[in-house]
């Protein structure tokens, strides 16, 4: 059953630690794509990589840094530098224009 | 500075009428438009897209309209259903990347 899996679903982080977030498909696709999710606002694009060993800033990527070494597994560093980094983090990929989104993770900050 | 705007934050419709849900955009750049369906805690799932060189699509209960000189596109669900109940999103894509509205939250009465 093809799909992609973001692990955890829930985690919580103290100030000063960085995170990472797992995302992983086995859906052979090229692109992979993190996105956060706050109250109110869409989706917005952190960082994307369109091919292995290659991946690209998007809107927000400030305090935030990812990895592209397998085409199957494109992991998300919280890191300390992020000032607001409580929210819902989406991960997705694509071939093509439509993006395959995963379950998503809750981050919060304690 | 957000390239996609969905004005109605909500939306409320008998079950069996018609839910309309609309969409601006900006960049004439955007060659492809789709709209997802997303309930909460999950991630967004695809509804129906259409190009840019098209000005209508129809799959099933749900059409999009786009109206490239107005830059401005709508969702139509009919008829609604009490399932149809979730945040629908609309999302623009230029380079394979989606900038997202903020969501209309549409709930069905019964």
């Amino acid at each position: 059953d093809g799909g992609i899996t973001q692990s955890p679903k829930y985690l919580f982080r103290k100030e000063g630690q960085n995170v990472t977030l797992s995302c992983e498909q086995n859906l052979n696709h090229d692109a992979m794509y993190w996105y956060r999710q706050d109250p109110g606002q869409g989706l917005r694009l952190i960082y994307y990589s369109q091919i292995v060993n290659d991946f690209q800033k998007g809107d927000i990527a400030e305090g935030y840094s990812v990895s592209r070494e397998k085409k199957e597994s494109f992991p998300l560093t919280v890191t300390s530098a992020q000032k607001n980094p409580t929210a819902f983090y989406l991960c997705a990929s694509s071939q093509g224009t439509v993006h395959t989104f995963g379950s998503g993770t809750r981050l919060t900050v304690v | 500075d957000q390239q996609v705007k969905q004005n109605s934050p909500s939306l409320s419709v008998q079950e069996g009428r018609i839910s309309i849900l609309n969409c601006d955009y900006t960049n004439s750049m955007f060659d492809y438009f789709l709209w997802y369906k997303k309930y909460p805690a999950e991630g967004p799932t695809f509804l129906i897209s259409i190009s840019s060189i098209k000005d209508k699509n129809e799959d099933g209960r749900f059409t999009v309209f786009l109206n490239k000189s107005a830059k401005h596109l709508s969702l139509h669900i009919v008829p609604s259903q009490p399932g149809d109940s979730a945040v629908y999103f609309c999302a623009a894509s230029t380079d394979y990347k989606l900038s997202f509205g903020a969501g209309t939250t549409v709930t069905v009465r019964a």
